[in-house]
């Protein structure tokens, strides 16, 4: 079956300008989260959706940072007003539950000039 | 709360000798452990998790790893490397009862030389 996708898979933007990251999870799982990977780092956690609760938004950097997910299905993670540390991989991922193995999609490159 | 640790940036090892990742975490309860592997301009895979039962958990590609509660490890090995398992590895963790959502630690790059 399909597995996690993104979209674009590279961004490129001005200092200044807001982006709109997109995840279509795994069809079924209800759990989906948001990391951020610098080059050659770990995994920075942003965002957890489960089901139908309330995200947990706690490694949200910024209020800059905001993420949906509309129908329990695909989310879209927004950057307002891009400053260039925020160039980075952004990395969806999904799963059955939120207590299980996640997959994960190939990542967005955001680069902000 | 949750934290996991990779003590070591970089691993080498020649191919055909065995290899081993470390990984320690801190929970408040039980936890539930996974391994993830990065291959360059990829995103993450699935190598292999503990949940419970046996502490000697074996996953893909010929890796296992042991669970030691004593220890607060979940080390990652094979008994003879690849070059192609050369890659970065994440540990991750998260509280079975307490936790909210899973922590990765911070990666381990492995170069397996030829």
């Amino acid at each position: 079956g399909a597995g996690v996708s993104q979209s674009p898979s590279n961004k490129v933007t001005e200092k200044g300008k807001d982006v709109e990251l997109r995840c279509d999870p795994i069809s079924g799982h209800t759990a989906l989260y948001w990391y951020r990977q610098s080059l050659g780092q770990g995994l920075e956690f942003l965002i957890y959706f489960q089901g139908n609760s309330a995200p947990d938004k706690s490694g949200l950097p910024s209020d800059r940072f905001s993420a949906e997910r509309t129908g329990g299905s695909v989310s879209t993670l927004t950057i307002q007003r891009t400053q260039q540390e925020d160039s980075a991989v952004y990395l969806c991922a999904s799963s059955p539950t939120g207590m299980d193995t996640q997959y994960f999609g190939p990542g967005t490159r955001l680069t902000v000039l | 709360a949750q934290s996991v640790a990779q003590p070591e940036d970089q691993v080498n090892v020649a191919e055909g000798n065995p290899l081993t990742v470390k990984c320690t975490y801190s929970v408040s309860g039980n936890p539930y452990l996974f391994w993830y592997v990065q291959y360059p301009n990829r995103g993450l895979q699935f190598l292999l998790k503990y949940i419970t039962g046996d502490n000697l958990v074996k996953g893909s590609y010929g890796f296992e790893a042991e669970f030691n509660k004593s220890q607060t490890s979940f080390h990652l090995k094979k008994p003879s490397a690849l070059v192609s398992d050369s890659a970065l590895y994440f540990c991750a963790v998260r509280d079975i009862f307490y936790g909210q959502n899973f922590v990765f630690g911070p990666g381990t790059r492995l170069s397996v030389l030829p």
